[in-house]
């Protein structure tokens, strides 16, 4: 699995936008970008995932550049309960390491009042 | 439907001791990956079960065990408890598929004496 790259922390106004980047340059063609968050001692939680498209749910939207090298997360309106580190994962959509996340440091991003 | 659970929350132990943790994932989940989480190392990936069968492992001591059973039910157990193996331990379960989510539990969070 491909390589990222986060910055350790970030600091973001409450009601404005969360724009988390992730460098990811050695991807491969078959790779998705997955997000998570981890809230103080919870675990771990899934927000999205892509390819190569653009995505967006419920909870956030991902931008991924055309060359896949890089893509950014964004929290429309974060609130301080988006507080957490967010990790940026590369892995194969399927196949046999199905099961298996590898985590860098993530960045910590803190929502202020 | 329920969430991944795990069992039990939090666990004191002292040196040379065994642990089993026990997992239960989400209803259909044939995927469990468990996790180790300390301050210093980060999230690390210690192995994943799938039917019964263990089908990737991560780069820990033997003294690190898994299983899982016919419902999908898992457990691990470490042995001869060491004072660094205090960590939080998460368990994740997934369905197989393109998308290869992971649902986390809440953890366990083990201190050794």
């Amino acid at each position: 699995d491909a390589k990222t790259t986060q910055p350790p922390s970030m600091d973001c106004a409450e009601g404005r936008a969360a724009n988390l980047p992730c460098n990811h340059s050695t991807i491969s063609g078959n790779e998705y970008v997955y997000w998570y968050r981890q809230i103080h001692s919870q675990g771990p939680q899934y927000i999205i995932h892509g390819l190569k498209n653009n995505e967006t749910n419920e909870m956030a939207s991902l931008i991924i550049t055309e060359d896949r090298k890089s893509s950014t997360l964004i929290l429309p309106h974060a609130t301080l309960r988006d507080t957490a580190v967010y990790y940026c994962i590369v892995r194969a959509g399927g196949g046999s390491n199905t099961g298996k996340l590898i985590f860098g440091q993530g960045t910590t991003l803190q929502v202020k009042p | 439907k329920a969430g991944v659970t795990q069992t039990p929350r939090y666990l004191i132990k002292t040196r040379g001791q065994q642990v089993t943790l026990s997992c239960s994932p989400i209803s259909g989940h044939r995927s469990v990956s468990w996790y180790q989480q300390t301050p210093g190392q980060g999230l690390q990936f210690l192995f994943e079960y799938f039917s019964e069968t263990q089908r990737n492992k991560g780069n820990f001591p033997g003294r690190f065990s898994g299983r899982q059973f016919s419902n999908s039910r898992s457990e691990m157990n470490v042995s001869t408890l060491e004072l660094g193996d205090s960590a939080l331990y998460l368990c994740a379960s997934s369905l197989e598929g393109v998308k290869n989510i992971q649902y986390f539990g809440a953890g366990t969070r083990l201190s050794v004496l």
